[in-house]
């Protein structure tokens, strides 16, 4: 089944313990981004990635790492992470990078940082 | 920088009555996709309808057809003969040949049975 998964779907964390939020996807995608959902705000990209070893920021990528070392796997990494990243978490695939191109979203990971 | 604005937080409307969502925004591109997303109460993010700016005719699929205006940058969705099913957040987004993809804050609807 073509799918985008993300783990773990559900995470309560202290202030300043380095985490990372796993995404991978079995659809040979190049395209990959990372969004964080919050009440009123909708989604907004935090990083993506056009192929391997190509990420660039998006709207809100302060607090946030990515790397891109395999074309499956798009990791979200929070070195130190605050409360104010306690968010509902995204991760995105498409087949290629131009607008015409569907994103298909992971079941999304609930952050909490306490 | 490109915006998305959904001036509703939330709308309702009874079952199978017609209800549209509003969403505007605002680019300085020619070629984009304009989206309209479910996201129900499982946080799933379902692809409901698109439309490619180039293209007059509106998109349909079957209850959901959009009201796309160029000119105005308007995109707003119809759901007709609304299902309890289509309760959910709805999210308008944009995205270009940029990689720039921007969403609307949401719009929550409720389904009266």
């Amino acid at each position: 089944e073509a799918q985008v998964t993300q783990n773990p779907r559900y995470l309560i964390t202290v202030t300043g313990k380095k985490l990372t939020v796993t995404c991978s996807q079995n659809m040979n995608h190049e395209y990959m981004s990372w969004y964080r959902q919050d009440p009123g705000l909708g989604l907004r990209q935090i990083y993506y990635s056009m192929n391997v070893e190509v990420t660039d920021k998006g709207d809100v990528p302060e607090g946030y790492k990515v790397s891109r070392k395999e074309k499956r796997n798009f990791p979200l990494i929070l070195e130190s992470p605050s409360p104010n990243q306690t968010s509902l978490y995204f991760c995105a695939s498409s087949l290629g990078t131009g607008y015409t191109y569907e994103q298909y979203f992971g079941p999304g990971t609930r952050l909490t940082v306490t | 920088a490109q915006t998305v604005t959904q001036s509703q937080p939330e709308m309702s409307v009874q079952e199978a009555e017609t209800v549209t969502l509003s969403c505007t925004y605002d680019t300085s591109e020619s070629d984009y996709y304009l989206f309209w997303y479910k996201q129900p109460p499982s946080r799933q993010m379902i692809l409901v309808i698109r439309q490619e700016a180039y293209k007059q005719q509106n998109a349909t699929e079957n209850r959901f057809s959009v009201n796309f205006q160029k000119a105005a940058k308007s995109f707003s969705l119809k759901i007709s003969d609304s299902q309890l099913g289509d309760a959910a957040m709805y999210f308008c987004a944009y995205r270009d040949n940029n990689n720039d993809m921007r969403f609307g804050a949401g719009t929550r609807l409720t389904v009266k049975p």
